[in-house]
């Protein structure tokens, strides 16, 4: 079954404006992990934030984890037309072994 | 320097025929899985391998069986294939620590299109 759902399911934003994305779950998680795919590639891990964390910065990403509201969020500040692809949330769950569920993504287009 | 590389990276073919996909990673890590995404962009495990030892095994129709030859290596043979396998089918690998719940590397995708 689906892991993810992610909202919006398309985002169109100016250069620089910062992005929001957010993700929702159903099972118990081990890990939540948010990954990038540009158009006719594969996926990119970008951050890793485990369930007894809250929050987790990394360069202009930021992370948030809400376990009792099995939800994410992923902010991207100062956004750049690179920063256009898809991003999609995955669960990690702790009793299947390297499992990830993939939600079905946001698109971000970013407008130079 | 490509980390997990999959060939060929398009495939077209006719309904019924046989066809394989490869995919060789040179990060050292133990385990390989094939996902395959739709085209809304769902992307769904099918399968994933631990040093030679099938570990996840999705509900995926026994006309697809992956090999692995060895821990650097997943191929998926797809048997009879059928309309409704059109799609990309992605190869990741990852390390073995900390549960098996590590970030996965993924290589660019093989899109399959059945005529």
């Amino acid at each position: 079954s689906q892991q993810g759902e992610e909202d919006p399911q398309a985002l169109s934003i100016q250069e620089g404006e910062n992005a929001t994305m957010n993700c929702s779950y159903k099972t118990s998680i081990n890990n939540l992990q948010w990954y990038r795919q540009n158009s006719g590639r594969g996926l990119v891990h970008l951050i890793l934030i485990r369930s007894n964390e809250r929050e987790k910065h990394s360069g202009r990403l930021r992370v948030t984890l809400d376990t009792s509201k099995k939800s994410s969020s992923l902010l991207i500040t100062a956004s750049r037309a690179a920063d256009t692809a898809s991003y999609f949330c995955a669960g990690a769950g702790g009793t299947s072994y390297g499992k990830l569920t993939f939600g079905q993504g946001t698109i971000l287009t970013v407008h130079p | 320097d490509t980390a997990v590389s999959q060939t060929p990276k398009y495939l077209v073919t006719q309904m019924g025929n046989d066809k394989s996909i490869k995919c060789e990673q040179n990060l050292g890590h133990d385990t390989m899985y094939w996902y395959k995404q739709d085209s809304k962009k769902f992307l769904k495990i099918m399968f994933s391998y631990n040093n030679k030892e099938l570990i996840i095994n999705e509900t995926v129709p026994n006309r697809f069986s992956p090999k692995s030859p060895d821990k650097a290596h997943l191929n998926l043979h797809i048997n009879s294939l059928e309309l409704g396998d059109s799609a990309v089918y992605f190869c990741a690998s990852s390390p073995s620590g900390g549960g098996f719940n590590q970030p996965q590397h993924f290589g660019d995708g093989t899109r399959l299109s059945i005529l």
